[in-house]
């Protein structure tokens, strides 16, 4: 059965520095998301991707982030200057439809130092 | 605002004993409930949806308008079904899904 799968699974990082997370989604898939959740909260919503645009963000998204689809595979959270409240489990998603469900990858720890 | 409720952080049952696990919701309309599961060290996925009307490995879940609630039940708890579980609410405000999430229920099974 295809997955969404997201590299790297941990990424370390200084306070200030950028990061990508890289997730490919399923292939025949048109949504994107992606979700992260801060350890011992909740999982949230960051960011929807439809057609080559952002279909709905959180308060959280705010302009540190931005999302990419560079190819026909890959789909791209990055942060442009890290926060230590950054640190979080980062999970991207994808669904074939907006009634269909999501598919997760299996997340990329995000650790900011 | 939609807000999903799930009051128990964790929940300790015996292998064969009943499990409920309790979500509440506020929604203004009338909402479509997903319960997915997180086993250990793998991804989270889709255990069950409240359209389908589905059992999923033994779970069940009825949607109660009058009391806003989806609770996961399963009459027999088996020591597999430890994991946690997550009560998730999809709206479609711009044209793409956006799941809001309860807190989680981790559910261990006693053998």
């Amino acid at each position: 059965e295809p997955e969404v799968t997201q590299t790297p699974s941990h990424q370390v990082t200084q306070m200030g520095q950028e990061v990508i997370l890289r997730c490919v989604p399923i292939s025949n898939h048109l949504y994107f998301y992606w979700y992260r959740q801060i350890l011992g909260q909740k999982v949230e919503f960051l960011v929807s991707f439809y057609n080559n645009e952002i279909s709905e963000k959180s308060e959280i998204f705010d302009d540190q982030f931005s999302v990419e689809r560079p190819d026909g595979s890959n789909f791209t959270l990055k942060i442009r200057s890290t926060k230590l409240e950054d640190s979080a489990m980062y999970f991207c998603a994808s669904s074939p439809g907006t009634d269909s469900p999501l598919h997760f990858g299996n997340g990329t720890r995000l650790t900011v130092t | 605002a939609q807000r999903v409720t799930q009051p128990e952080k964790l929940l300790s049952v015996f292998k064969g004993a009943p499990v409920e696990l309790k979500c509440n919701y506020s929604y203004s309309g009338s909402p479509e409930l997903f319960w997915y599961v997180q086993y250990s060290r793998q991804r989270l996925q889709l255990l069950l949806r409240h359209i389908s009307r589905e059992s999923i490995k033994g779970f069940t879940a009825d949607l109660n308008k009058g009391e806003t609630s989806f609770h996961l039940k399963k009459p027999f708890a088996q020591e597999e079904d430890s994991a946690m579980y997550y009560c998730a609410l999809p709206t479609i405000p711009q044209g793409a899904q956006k799941l809001v999430f309860g807190q989680g229920t981790r559910l261990t099974i006693n053998p």
